[in-house]
């Protein structure tokens, strides 16, 4: 049974560019959210999708957008990338009705 | 955003010495779910909590919700190197289970062999 998985591990960008980070949830589970996690930070929401729509969206501007497939999968628009977004990007994924999510390895993003 | 206060901010420890950390909350939450992260890696969910004064067990790790729903603790017996990491609490106000996970800031965890 795979769990959450993301792609890139890794990524260098330069300010002004944007990016698309992707993530497969875990087998079974149809909601994803998105983290956008600091160095020596906790996570902080970005947004939870459910259904293809966003369902709840935490203290992210507008350049943070995202996307839902019909096969549950997810992914995650940076624009006009700032120094500050870099971080580690989590996705993690829950089952209807359930409460416990599961995190995917993230996605380093550097800024330079 | 609203924020747990997750305490200790750091620890550093024997191994074989026994480890508790808290997460405290202003509002009822009703869950409360515990979480190990290693460097560069995603957090691990390591134990769930859905009812007021449930203690629960996994391995050597004991969590409980507390009576007032406002607070839950994490206890590690007998700690070994593999332990080092950092550790947070998240929970989740009552409202439907489309609420948010509101996040402690982690107690990071040393293991001195």
């Amino acid at each position: 049974d795979a769990g959450v998985t993301q792609s890139p591990t890794h990524l260098i960008k330069t300010r002004g560019q944007q990016v698309t980070l992707r993530c497969s949830p875990k087998s079974g589970h149809d909601t994803v959210s998105w983290y956008q996690q600091a160095l020596g930070q906790g996570p902080q929401f970005i947004f939870q999708y459910y259904e293809e729509e966003e369902r709840q969206r935490g203290n992210f501007p507008d350049r943070f957008s995202g996307h839902q497939f019909p096969n549950y999968s997810s992914e995650l628009n940076v624009n006009a990338l700032l120094l500050g977004d870099s971080a580690l990007y989590l996705c993690a994924s829950r089952g209807t009705g359930l409460y416990e999510q599961y995190f995917g390895p993230g996605t380093r993003l550097t800024v330079t | 955003g609203q924020q747990l206060n997750q305490s200790p901010q750091s620890m550093f420890i024997q191994e074989g010495e026994d480890v508790s950390m808290n997460c405290t909350s202003s509002s009822i939450f009703n869950t409360w779910l515990w979480y190990k992260q290693d460097p560069g890696e995603g957090p691990v969910l390591l134990i769930a909590l859905y009812k007021a004064g449930e203690l629960t067990s996994n391995g050597r790790l004991t969590a409980q919700f507390g009576i007032t729903r406002k607070d839950s603790f994490l206890n590690i017996s007998a700690s070994i190197p593999s332990d080092v990491g950092i550790y947070f609490c998240a929970g989740q106000s009552p409202g439907g289970n489309n609420r948010k996970l509101i996040w402690g800031l982690g107690t990071s965890l040393a293991v001195n062999p």
